[in-house]
């Protein structure tokens, strides 16, 4: 099973509109860590937000915000005002009970976002 | 402050020459990690270290892959003899992921090598 699942290849949005690009996770740890990274034409892998398995809180960091919904395993990543410069690769990530040593991410097979004027 | 470091950003070479990538972690950093990138298979672990031990390296394709990590600021891997299924963009990540810091640690990214094997 695929421990990192992003079902939408492609996503299309106007500039200035809020996007959501999805990501459920599997893992049967309780301890886990989800990150969401952006990778633009140039090819670098930018980190953008982090959710952790016991926060309360959904994560915020300026524009980016993660919608985390722990009973259905899914950390979709939402971008508000949409910017020319959003379009990219973007990739969920996953790193499974880090308390234990495991500290490698798994990657999702990412979502293409381009952003239209 | 420096990120991570990796040389070259592009390798052209013919299959069967040896190929070295370099990785330059973070100052600080304990953890660093190897990935490639292809269409076909995503980003996939090849290998980490924590402090400069190899911890998993599950991931490694084959005995023609081997990576090492002198010391703290410096890692390489290299694939002898290279082979055309070897192109790909190789990643080098670190991170601080010590017992004490917060789980929320990301894994910093160098801009990658893109290899090509003809």
């Amino acid at each position: 099973a695929q421990k990192i699942t992003q079902t939408q290849p492609g996503m299309f949005v106007q500039e200035k509109e809020a996007v959501t690009l999805d990501c459920t996770y599997d893992t049967s740890d309780q301890s886990y860590g989800l990150f969401w990274y952006k990778q633009p034409s140039s090819g670098e892998m930018i980190f953008l937000i982090y959710q952790g398995s016991y926060d309360e809180q959904n994560a915020t960091e300026g524009r980016y915000s993660l919608n985390f919904q722990k009973a259905r395993k899914s950390a979709n990543l939402v971008i508000s005002a949409s910017q020319l410069g959003d379009s990219a690769m973007y990739f969920c990530a996953m790193r499974e009970a880090p308390d234990t040593g495991r500290r490698a991410l798994t990657f999702g097979s990412g979502t293409r976002l381009q952003v239209q004027p | 402050d420096a990120g991570v470091i990796q040389s070259p950003r592009h390798e052209v070479t013919e299959m069967g020459q040896e190929v070295t990538l370099r990785c330059k972690p973070i100052s600080g950093h304990n953890s660093l990690f190897w990935y490639r990138q292809t269409m076909m298979r995503g980003l996939e672990l090849l290998i980490y270290f924590n402090n400069n031990v190899p911890i998993d390296d599950s991931g490694m394709p084959e005995d023609r892959f081997s990576a090492k990590m002198p010391n703290a600021s410096f890692s390489t891997l290299k694939i002898q003899p290279s082979e055309p299924r070897d192109s790909a963009v190789y990643f080098c990540a670190s991170s601080n992921l010590d017992p004490g810091a917060h789980h929320n640690q990301p894994q910093h990214f160098g801009d990658g090598t893109r290899l090509s094997i003809l």
